[in-house]
């Protein structure tokens, strides 16, 4: 069973930035699409965007582009994601997650990581 | 992008009792490309449905799914004490995916 273990919560000053690690075990990132999303307290979800590692590229949501980057190191199967930029909007749970079959980008999120608090305050 | 509205933004039922749980989007999704979503307090949210009407591996068959172009349902036929939880309806149709604000059924 795969499982996706994410890096502890952060706090961070407005204009910095952050990086998300999620680290699978049990299953590989191989060939598999990861996204991520965010939830702000006490609010819904949000896609972020998703790598495609067969397909590519990476698609990212418009209102996140140019401040967001999401990558794999294969090597060490881990999923990172790096927000730019840092303002208290930003301040949310974020989650990775992983496509369930094998080279395909299916939409929808089967597999999820715990989650990250960022914090962001002055 | 789509937006997804939820109806309504909490249901207050009983054990055993049936709950509908209802999404409309902004446009037609033409190839049924609807997820649901059940998120209990303190947990990541966990599959239940995709492609509008098919159960997600692991998801009890008292969850089940109906679509229109623009209108998306998510019953529990008979609720289940665990089943008291956020549900979110999401669409992938196309990108950026969205998500609905969320349905809470409360006890």
């Amino acid at each position: 069973q795969l499982q996706l273990a994410q890096s502890g919560a952060e706090v961070k000053k407005p204009g910095s930035s952050v990086r998300v690690s999620c680290k699978a075990s049990g299953g590989t990132f191989r060939h598999y699409v990861v996204s991520w999303l965010r939830q702000a307290p006490g609010q819904g979800l949000q896609w972020l965007g998703g790598l495609n590692p067969i397909l590519g590229p990476t698609k990212y949501a418009q209102k996140f582009q140019g401040r967001v980057t999401i990558s794999v190191d294969e090597s060490t199967n881990t999923a990172y994601m790096e927000l730019t930029n840092l303002t208290s909007d930003d301040t949310a749970v974020y989650y990775c997650a992983r496509d369930l079959t094998v080279g395909y980008d299916s939409g929808w999120f089967f597999y999820w990581g715990r989650g990250t608090l960022v914090t962001v305050s002055s | 992008e789509i937006v997804l509205t939820q109806s309504p933004g909490t249901l207050s039922l009983s054990p055993g009792e049936r709950a509908t749980l209802s999404c409309r989007a902004s446009q037609s999704l033409s190839r049924g490309s609807v997820a649901w979503y059940q998120q209990r307090p303190g947990q990541s949210p966990r599959l239940l449905m995709y492609g509008a009407t098919r159960r997600a591996t692991g998801s009890p068959d008292r969850f089940s799914g109906s679509e229109s172009a623009t209108e998306f349902t998510l019953t529990i036929s008979s609720l289940e004490p665990e089943d008291f939880a956020v549900y979110y309806c999401q669409q992938y149709e196309t990108s950026p995916y969205t998500f609905g604000q969320g349905t809470k059924v409360e006890i």
